[in-house]
């Protein structure tokens, strides 16, 4: 298996553009993660999916951000518009039920 | 209260030394416990599980304490390839979430 994948893995985009972020989550896993890492905050659990139902999306900082799975092979995290405050690493993870999490190379997004 | 509390360190040691990271949760029903490990610009990568007995993976020991709440990561005969950012991961068990300690920074010194 290829792991997790996201893409892109580099973004630069003008404040008030919206960024759509790609995940593909190694095949059969059923939960999938979106975190958002900075070096003020850490780690942050943004939502995560279960069977592609979001079960938990209490991270989500704002209504500018929303994350969809429409199938078990892919999940999107869309902020619109951008701000430079969303500037960070943006992580894709996926797993078993209490077995570890895997993640993706991660999207680093600059919003200028 | 944060769900996970690590001390961001930095630590600064020599080739050879030991080092132990602790952690402390705040949920006492959680079950699954981890050490992650990232490297610069990259992501994190599991480094091992921790077991209620406590297990030990070459020159790195985790160790759980219930009763006090805390994770620990012990790393002996410290190499220059240790240097990295060490994670402490807990899953609370009332879903699947994972929640992340900041991190703690090693630097093994030559």
């Amino acid at each position: 298996d290829a792991g997790v994948i996201q893409s892109p893995r580099h973004e630069v985009t003008e404040m008030g553009q919206e960024v759509t972020l790609r995940c593909k989550p190694i095949s059969g896993h059923d939960y999938l993660f979106w975190y958002r890492q900075t070096m003020m905050r850490g780690l942050e659990l943004l939502i995560y999916f279960n069977n592609n139902v979001p079960i938990d999306d209490s991270g989500m900082p704002e209504d500018r951000f929303s994350a969809k799975m429409p199938n078990a092979s892919f999940s999107t995290l869309k902020i619109q518009p951008s701000e430079p405050r969303d500037s960070a690493v943006y992580f894709c993870a996926s797993s078993f039920v209490n077995t570890e999490a895997f993640f993706g190379q991660g999207t680093r997004l600059t919003v200028v | 209260r944060k769900e996970v509390e690590q001390d961001p360190g930095p630590f600064n040691v020599p080739e050879g030394a030991t080092v132990a990271f602790n952690c402390t949760y705040s949920n006492s029903a959680s079950q699954s416990f981890f050490w992650y490990r990232q490297d610069c610009r990259k992501e994190p990568k599991l480094l091992m599980s921790v077991y209620s007995s406590g297990n030990e993976d070459g020159r790195f020991t985790a160790q759980l304490n219930r009763a006090s709440q805390y994770i620990s990561l012990l790393i002996r005969d410290s190499k220059l390839s240790d240097s990295a950012t060490y994670l402490c991961v807990v899953n609370p068990n009332t879903g699947n979430q994972f929640y992340f300690g900041t991190g703690t920074s090693l630097t093994v010194i030559p």
